[in-house]
């Protein structure tokens, strides 16, 4: 049982350039979740999605795009990669409930755009 | 929207102690409150969590304290080991799987040996 799996765990970009995240979860949870991460300001939400072929808006989405058409994945996606948005990406999942459920998170992927 | 306050940014305490992190939030609909512990370099990992029907939760060494009325929760972790070194974080949301987690700005716990 692997978990939340992303993919992949490090990358170097190009101002200007574009690519996509993958997250894989096999836990069935309805709820799939991107956040970055920067020292000093904890994890911010980007994107999120209540179930396949359904995205929401988190906190900080400008510069993003995400697409949940499998249930267990969800692409986190940069069109024009700027240097503003180097960090540390974690993809977590939760399960459906009537209260909220603790989310699980992968690995990371550190971004970095020169 | 709901905004969380974690305090304090470091902490180090010597093997044995017990230490104490604080988190305010502004949202008084908040109802569920995780604690994350992130190792270096590893992914958050959930070490506790409380909803607002309880006052107090233990799982072991480590313990969470809730007051609704003035909207602060702390956890507190007895019996230190230089293993619990990491950034912990605190983070609260709303009442339903919809409402979306606000998380803290991190605390770096040290525990020297």
């Amino acid at each position: 049982n692997a978990g939340v799996t992303q993919t992949p765990k490090f990358r170097v970009l190009k101002t200007g350039q574009s690519m996509t995240l993958l997250c894989a979860q096999d836990m069935n949870h309805e709820y799939m979740y991107w956040y970055r991460q920067d020292p000093g300001m904890g994890l911010r939400l980007i994107h999120y999605s209540v179930g396949e072929g359904t995205t929401a808006k988190g906190e900080v989405p400008d510069g993003y795009n995400v697409s949940r058409l499998k249930k267990q994945n969800f692409l986190l996606g940069l069109e024009s990669a700027a240097p503003s948005q180097t960090s540390v990406y974690f993809c977590a999942s939760s399960s459906l409930g009537d209260t909220n459920q603790p989310q699980h998170f992968g690995d990371g992927t550190r971004l970095s755009i020169l | 929207g709901e905004n969380v306050e974690q305090h304090p940014s470091t902490l180090s305490v010597q093997e044995g102690d017990s230490a104490v992190i604080k988190c305010t939030y502004s949202d008084s609909a908040s109802n569920y409150f995780p604690w994350y512990k992130q190792e270096l370099g590893k992914r958050p990992q959930l070490i506790i969590d409380i909803r607002s029907n309880v006052g107090e939760k233990k799982d072991q060494r480590i313990a969470v304290t809730l007051n609704k009325t003035a909207k602060h929760f702390s956890l507190h972790i007895t019996e230190t080991q230089p293993e619990d070194s990491a950034v912990y974080f605190c983070a609260a949301s709303g009442p339903y799987n919809t409402d979306k987690l606000i998380f803290g700005t991190g605390t770096r716990l040290q525990v020297f040996p």
